[in-house]
């Protein structure tokens, strides 16, 4: 079945030190992968995903993530941390041709200033 | 684009009622889903709509909830006979094809079964 998992539940960073939020995938075939960021009490947005193409894949919101296909991995970046960057953030891959989601348990960051 | 909206944001009701959100999608989006988000998880799909065709359903989604799309613009999700493991955010999506995979979130329904 194609999953994706989020190893770690919370990460601490603090403000101006690189962020990196971890995730890695199980799929049969091209995995598709996203990134969302949620707020609380929010909806999830969108920040990135991979399809094809360039392994470093750049999104809002300084945003970007490298897709490894030897570690089947998918690790969200961003260089410079801000506190405003504190949330709950959740990779997901997708399943099936009607490109429904499937994802992660989360990740809770926590930017300290 | 003003986004996906769901209404309503919140909802309290006792168990056994039913109840019915409403989720109007991105115009033109042609896509259409729903998911459930319990506290500490990730959402979980559960179910698809293209235009108006309901092409895909969870095994999560039992008999007691419904969606509908009937003009292939807002789709609405009923529960009926709620319990209380019915509470949880219930989150619409749409997406627009051919072309991009990624789907807009709109701020999802809380419910909350007493």
């Amino acid at each position: 079945a194609q999953s994706v998992a989020q190893p770690e539940d919370q990460v601490n960073v603090a403000e101006g030190n690189p962020l990196t939020v971890k995730c890695t995938y199980s799929v049969s075939g091209n995995p598709y992968l996203f990134w969302y960021v949620q707020y609380p009490n929010r909806g999830l947005q969108f920040l990135l995903k991979y399809i094809t193409g360039d392994n470093l894949v750049k999104g809002s919101y300084g945003f970007e993530a490298e897709f490894n296909k030897s570690q089947t991995s998918f690790h969200l970046k961003k260089p410079s941390a801000l506190v405003s960057d504190s949330a709950l953030y959740f990779c997901a891959v997708r399943v099936g041709g009607n490109n429904r989601l499937a994802f992660g348990k989360g990740n809770q960051v926590v930017v300290i200033p | 684009d003003t986004g996906v909206s769901q209404d309503p944001r919140h909802k309290i009701t006792k168990r056994g009622q039913n109840v019915t959100f409403r989720c109007d999608p991105i115009s033109e989006h042609n896509r259409l889903y729903w998911y459930r988000q319990t506290l500490g998880q990730g959402p979980e799909f559960l179910t698809y709509f293209q235009n108006e065709a309901q092409l895909e359903k969870s095994r999560l989604l039992s008999d007691r909830f419904s969606a509908e799309r009937p003009k292939g613009s807002f789709s609405t999700l009923e529960i009926q006979r709620t319990e209380q493991g019915d509470s949880a955010m219930y989150l619409c999506a749409s997406s627009l094809t051919p072309g991009s995979y990624e789907q807009y979130f709109g701020p999802g329904t809380r419910l909350t079964v007493t």
